[in-house]
């Protein structure tokens, strides 16, 4: 299995400012995937990490937005820039590794994200 | 695209009773996630299942997979209190996976 670590579990922002989230796996991956999950709703893919490599980014997401960084294959963050309170939310981020039946997917203990 | 369907999206019931909970995705996958998501946390592995016929049980909980039907289930067996929480499917294509919204269950005691 792999065992993510995901930082801050929480955080309270102001509108404008920026919050960077840390994912650190304890296993070297490929890819590392960033979600958003919004009050009420089921969880959107932003975008896959590759590390040495850009992201790719979902419909929707823009890399401007949403800056991704992947300097290794056990790290990775995630950047909300220009927080508006629409950006509140729960951001997971998530890795395949293997387990118990073979490759599945991980997430992180997510991070809670208010904008006042 | 890959659709991913749930339903239903909410459930109440009784302590004691059964009840299915049904995933129909759109095309085909690698595998068939089951999570459960308690509020304010993250998500929780219940499933993986990779085959067509593929079954497994833990607890008061059952999944099953048809892949020709493109249907998962997951079965509640004489629920309790406890395993109210937000259930979700997920189908993994490959190069992603796609959630479905989730089914709210809310066990009454």
């Amino acid at each position: 299995s792999a065992v993510i670590s995901q930082k801050p579990s929480r955080d309270i922002c102001q509108r404008g400012t920026s919050l960077t989230i840390q994912c650190q796996v304890d296993s070297q991956v490929t890819m590392m995937f960033w979600y958003r999950q919004q009050p009420g709703q089921s969880l959107t893919l932003i975008a896959t990490a590759n590390q040495g490599s850009e992201a790719t980014y979902e419909s929707g997401f823009v890399i401007d937005k949403f800056p991704i960084s992947r300097p290794n294959l056990t790290f990775s963050t995630l950047t909300v820039s220009n927080l508006s309170p629409e950006d509140s939310s729960i951001y997971l981020c998530s890795v395949e590794g293997t387990g118990a039946v073979g490759t599945e997917a991980f997430f992180g203990q997510g991070t809670r994200l208010t904008v006042v | 695209e890959l659709k991913v369907e749930q339903n239903p999206l909410f459930l109440s019931m009784q302590e004691g009773k059964n009840y299915t909970i049904y995933c129909n995705y759109s095309t085909t996958s690698d595998r068939l996630y089951w999570y459960r998501q308690d509020p304010g946390k993250s998500l929780e592995s219940l499933f993986v299942l990779l085959s067509n016929g593929a079954v497994k049980q833990e607890g008061r909980l059952m999944a099953s997979l048809d892949t020709k039907a493109r249907l998962s289930t997951l079965h509640i067996t004489a629920a309790v209190h406890d395993l109210s929480a937000t259930y979700f499917c997920a189908v993994d294509r490959g190069d992603k996976i796609i959630f479905g919204k989730g089914t709210r269950l809310h066990i009454l005691p």
